[in-house]
């Protein structure tokens, strides 16, 4: 089952606006990460966020954490038509295995944002 | 920098071939993963390694296998194809449970 699900699935803007996806998750987490995906590529990470942490900024990139409404946002300002890609959420399920830890994410449907020049 | 390596990265097969898909990391990473990704379902956990010497199955096993080859190298194989297994596969790595996965470009592959 998926733990994180994005909101909107889709979203469309203009060159300049601000884009802002939602997730929201079960479970308690570790941390919640974000990644985007141009088409027909894999996957790149963006930012991640751990549990004891509420907003983290990277550039034009800000996400914020609220682990009571078990809920992140990712938020692109003065958004790109380089920006337009699927954006994923994908949640930290703790687990420990052979003496090393590791992180098993699970991951949302995603977001499809569109940005026209 | 290669990053994760995947081959190959297109692949058609029929209903009950064989095939193994290959997965190499040159970042020294100990964890290594195998995904699905499916239209509108996001990216599912098949297998994972958590060491060298470690599988352990996902959210979707059933139909694959997987060998942690050594550190560097984690395969996938499909020993009875099946159209349901027509799919995009993703490999990742990471260090450790607080950093960041790194994903391949994925193989895409059609089973009819």
């Amino acid at each position: 089952s998926q733990q994180g699900e994005e909101d909107p699935q889709a979203l469309s803007i203009q060159e300049g606006e601000n884009a802002t996806m939602n997730c929201s998750y079960k479970t308690s987490i570790n941390n919640l990460q974000w990644y985007r995906q141009n088409s027909g590529r894999g996957l790149v990470h963006l930012i991640l966020i751990r549990s004891n942490e509420r907003e983290k900024h990277s550039g034009r990139l800000r996400v914020t954490l609220d682990t009571s409404k078990k809920s992140s946002s990712l938020l692109i300002t003065a958004s790109r038509a380089a920006d337009t890609a699927s954006y994923f959420c994908a949640t930290d399920a703790v687990g420990y295995a052979g003496g090393t830890s590791y992180g098993k994410l699970t991951f949302g449907q995603g977001t499809i944002l569109t940005v026209h020049p | 920098n290669a990053g994760v390596t995947q081959t190959p990265k297109f692949q058609v097969l029929k209903t009950g071939q064989s095939m193994t898909l290959q997965c190499a990391q040159d970042m020294n990473h100990n964890s290594m993963y195998w995904y699905r990704q499916d239209p509108g379902m996001g990216l599912r956990l098949i297998y994972y390694s958590a060491s060298e010497g470690t599988t352990d199955k996902g959210e979707v096993p059933n139909g694959y296998n997987v060998s942690r080859l050594n550190k560097r190298e984690f395969s996938l194989r499909l020993e009875s194809a099946a159209p349901s297994q027509t799919s995009v596969y993703f490999c990742a790595s990471s260090w450790d449970r607080n950093q960041p996965q790194h994903f391949g470009d994925g193989t895409r592959l059609s089973i009819l």
